[in-house]
């Protein structure tokens, strides 16, 4: 399985901040990479899939880059809506496989 | 719009089989696949396999055989998914998103707690 290894477990930044988060893959995975938002008590969200293609209604302040191994997520001008919990994951291999997480909260 | 409604919590006995459904509405349920996800805090998020509506075709994470069989009712635009001999370790939310190479709708998760 193609292990995702997600840095920083945990974030803290202040509002209109600039936050970027990093998911390095064990392998290749070819831009076959999402990012989800998951607020506390609810279902993950998909915001950027194919590594930089902003999934529909998500904000312009997210956007995503890389290529090969190594991918991050970067989130523009912080807000309060933002605090969450943020997760990658590989579907470029069976079986699909997710990072650990990283927790944002606001400072 | 893409709406996946699953059933409610569940408490099961350790040794028991539970069946989780979800009801997809808002697009046409043979046109995408169907994920099963299990998150737990230890574990994280953890593919368990996924179904083809149109054909019934699965395919498993080697981790879940035995363990989840996924099948859909075309006529209701239901997914399920069976957990078998029910452990302590089963405890977990699970999630049925669908597919569309990343998962781009999920739904809102189900509860399942196993406990004498």
């Amino acid at each position: 399985d193609i292990q995702m290894t997600q840095s920083p477990a945990s974030l803290s930044a202040s509002l209109g901040e600039t936050v970027t988060i990093e998911c390095r893959a064990s392998e290749d995975i070819y831009n076959g990479l999402a990012w989800y938002q998951q607020k506390p008590g609810k279902s993950p969200q998909l915001l950027i899939y194919n590594a930089n293609s902003l999934h529909t209604g998500v904000p312009s302040r997210f956007s995503g880059s890389g290529s090969g191994t190594q991918y991050s997520l970067k989130i523009n001008s912080l807000q309060s809506e933002d605090v969450a919990s943020y997760f990658c994951q590989q579907y470029y291999n069976y079986p699909p496989t997710f990072g650990s997480g990283t927790k944002l909260e606001i400072k | 719009q893409v709406q996946l409604q699953q059933s409610g919590a569940e408490l099961v006995k350790p040794g028991t089989s539970v069946k989780l459904s979800c009801k997809a509405s808002g697009y046409t349920f043979t046109s995408n696949h169907m994920n099963w996800i299990k998150q737990t805090t230890g574990q994280g998020l953890e593919w368990i396999g996924i179904i083809n509506p149109g054909s019934g075709g699965t395919s498993y994470n080697v981790k879940f055989k035995g363990k989840a069989t996924l099948t859909v009712d075309k006529s209701s635009s239901t997914a399920f998914m069976q957990l078998s001999s029910l452990t302590p370790e089963d405890s977990a939310v699970y999630y049925c998103a669908r597919d569309y190479g990343s998962f781009d709708y999920w739904g809102q998760g189900v509860m399942v707690t196993v406990s004498s």
